[in-house]
């Protein structure tokens, strides 16, 4: 089992309709998750970090994490078609500030207008 | 503007070479870390620092080494450069003394190597 599992995609979502991803993850201890997002042929870009569950908002962008169940997820309101890339889970494993960062290997965006 | 750069940003090398990618941050970030990017494998940690003098070993860090002698440089060197190690590498800085531990991770434009 990976420690961080993600749908590969592609996921196809109609412009201005509610895009919806999701992320599992093994390690129990983990306390910190990342959704990252890709653009072909460029960097990941951190868009959204949380720690505790329940739900965190920050514009078009909602994360969602459920510790009991391991299960983060990234909803997108209204999508655009500037939201397809592809999007990484990310987990942080340990307590301390030393953990590293593990990813999963990313869903596949595509908003079709 | 503080940032963290990676050069250079394509390299075509032949098998057998030694082969360093740069990765420079201005943040001043102590945590470093060296990732490679293939198709179906998303990011796996190849190298990473906490600190000047400090490396530590990732998943697949067979024919890779890095040293940091300053808080800003993380150079990655392949010893002898071997085919399977054609990717896309990317430079990644944390600030462990940051807001929720630090975790959060700030990557660069990437390398692409292509070993023939």
């Amino acid at each position: 089992q990976k420690e961080v599992e993600q749908n590969s995609g592609p996921l196809s979502v109609p412009e201005g309709a509610i895009a919806s991803l999701n992320c599992t993850y093994s390690d129990r201890v983990s306390q910190s998750f990342f959704w990252y997002r890709q653009y072909s042929g460029k960097s990941p870009e951190l868009i959204m970090s949380i720690y505790s569950n329940g739900d965190k908002e920050d514009g078009r962008f909602t994360a969602q994490l459920n510790k009991a169940s391991q299960y983060v997820s990234l909803l997108i309101r209204d999508s655009q078609p500037s939201d397809s890339a592809t999007y990484l889970c990310a987990v942080a494993t340990g307590y301390s500030s030393a953990s590293k960062i593990i990813f999963g290997s990313g869903t596949r965006l595509s908003i079709r207008p | 503007d503080a940032e963290i750069t990676q050069s250079p940003r394509h390299k075509i090398t032949e098998t057998g070479r030694q082969v360093t990618l740069a990765c420079h941050q201005t943040w001043n970030h102590n945590n470093m870390f060296w990732y490679r990017q293939d198709l179906g494998h998303g990011l796996r940690l190849i190298h990473y620092s906490y600190g000047v003098h400090d490396t530590n070993k990732g998943e697949v860090s067979d024919g890779y080494s890095v040293s940091r002698s300053n808080t800003e440089d993380l150079p990655l060197t392949l010893e002898s450069a071997a085919s399977s190690q054609t990717s896309v590498y990317f430079c990644a800085s944390s600030d462990p003394s940051g807001r929720n531990g630090g975790y959060e991770q700030y990557f660069g434009p990437g390398t692409r190597l292509t070993v023939t």
